[in-house]
């Protein structure tokens, strides 16, 4: 079946523009998370929804960054005013649950940013 | 909070040599320890994970981990490389929710290169 997509796969923009990356999650999975993948820095957690639940927020940094998943299905996330070091790759992921304890997280392809 | 460590961002052996790629953890509650693998040009995807029960876990491919308390460490391992096995090998835990969030904490990531 269809997997995680993710889209763009590539996006260039300059330094102080918007932009949104959007994630299909696998139909019917609940858990939606997002990380941010650099060079040399692993995978850098950023937020999670969980079906209507509040979202787990805290691992934005910064208030430019913010996120919203749209009928517990597509998610949306968008980087304000960006800088260049926002430049890397963000990954989505969904699951059937939360946790991981009884279903893996399944991953996009990413999107890479490049901010010039 | 929880952590994870892994020792040695790149790591080399011969093909038919035996893997080894360490992992270290961090946490206050039981942990759920996963590795995750990312072949080049692809998403992340679930090589293994301990939740509960054997500490002894076999995954795809033919890797392993042993969950060991003790030492509080999840190394993974597989008794002769393949050169199919080069990628990026990523460790990762999770509490369950115990402590109120199900974020997934990576570790910075493991590069294999497989040498014929």
């Amino acid at each position: 079946g269809a997997g995680v997509s993710q889209s763009p796969s590539n996006k260039v923009t300059e330094k102080g523009k918007d932009v949104e990356l959007r994630c299909d999650p696998i139909s019917g999975h609940t858990a939606l998370y997002w990380y941010r993948q650099s060079l040399g820095q692993g995978l850098e957690f950023l937020i999670y929804f969980q079906g209507n639940s509040a979202p787990d927020k805290s691992g934005l940094p910064s208030d430019r960054f913010s996120a919203e998943r749209t009928g517990g299905s597509v998610s949306t996330l968008t980087i304000q005013r960006t800088q260049q070091e926002d430049s890397a790759v963000y990954l989505c992921a969904s699951s059937e649950s939360l946790g991981g304890i009884y279903s893996p997280l399944h991953f996009g392809n990413g999107t890479r940013l490049t901010v010039t | 909070a929880q952590s994870v460590t892994q020792l040695g961002s790149h790591v080399s052996v011969s093909e038919g040599a035996l893997v080894l790629l360490r992992c270290n953890y961090s946490s206050s509650v039981p942990p759920y320890l996963f590795w995750y693998v990312q072949y080049p040009n692809q998403g992340l995807q679930l090589l293994l994970k301990y939740t509960t029960g054997a500490t002894l876990v076999k995954g795809i491919n033919g890797f392993e981990a042993e969950f060991k308390k003790s030492e509080t460490s999840f190394h993974l391992t597989k008794p002769s490389a393949h050169m199919s096995d080069a990628a990026e090998y990523f460790c990762a835990v999770s509490d369950g929710g115990t402590s109120g969030t199900y974020k997934y904490i990576f570790g910075t990531g493991t590069r294999l290169k497989v040498l014929a």
